[in-house]
């Protein structure tokens, strides 16, 4: 799983900041997917992403949450005005094109809210 | 009723015992995932199958696609074999779909 990277690792955020925890794919995978997996429950789909297009955001947070996979550069997933309850980890998967059950986990973000 | 459902929840044993998780799905999947995470770690993909048997090392993995049941073994398991394993399905669509894990402890 060393070809998904993610960063940071670790992130330490007060309470109404901003998040910012970035993806960067495999190399040849142009599909990214966000995953957040609170504490003590099970990992839970937010959003799928292809190059500049959001396929499905059904997972995400109505409010304060935003995810994108620009043309160049990592894919990002945002939280503005963070809360206690945003505290999670954050994993990011790749895929192939067309093969999206086929996904490579990155070693995940850990949030905490202060 | 969860699309994939894994049992045991909490699974202990003795160093040395042949381990067994099931899995079973309600949905169609393209793919199935078995996936590890140790506390505070990461997540590693031990296996993606979509039909029989893979083996690595002392990991084994099962699939019946007709009824629907993937299995993960381990034998001569080892303390460091402790962690979660977690079941999930892929499918055509886009997401992956999770068990909720089984926290397998092997003591010395």
């Amino acid at each position: 799983n060393a070809g998904v990277m993610q960063n940071p690792r670790h992130l330490v955020r007060r309470r109404g900041q901003e998040a910012r925890l970035r993806c960067s794919p495999m190399k040849g995978h142009s599909h990214v997917y966000w995953y957040r997996q609170l504490p003590e429950e099970g990992l839970k789909f937010m959003v799928y992403l292809q190059k500049e297009n959001i396929i499905d955001e059904s997972g995400m947070p109505k409010e304060r949450f935003s995810a994108e996979f620009p043309k160049e550069g990592p894919s990002i997933l945002r939280i503005q005005q963070v809360v206690r309850g945003d505290s999670a980890a954050y994993f990011c998967a790749s895929s192939p094109a067309g093969r999206s059950y086929e996904q490579y986990f990155g070693p995940g973000t850990r949030l905490t809210v202060t | 009723k969860n699309e994939v459902e894994q049992s045991p929840q909490n699974l202990t044993a003795q160093e040395g015992e042949f381990i067994t998780i099931n899995c079973s799905y309600s949905v169609g999947i393209s793919a199935l995932h078995w996936l590890q995470q140790h506390p505070g770690g990461g997540i590693v993909s031990l296996f993606m199958l979509s039909s029989g048997k893979k083996k690595h090392g002392r990991l084994i993995a099962t699939i019946n696609i007709q009824e629907k049941h993937s299995s993960l073994h381990i034998t001569a398991s080892h303390p460091r074999d402790s962690a979660v394993y977690i079941c999930s399905g892929g499918t055509s669509g886009s997401r992956l779909t999770f068990g909720e894990g089984t926290q397998l402890t092997v003591n010395p």
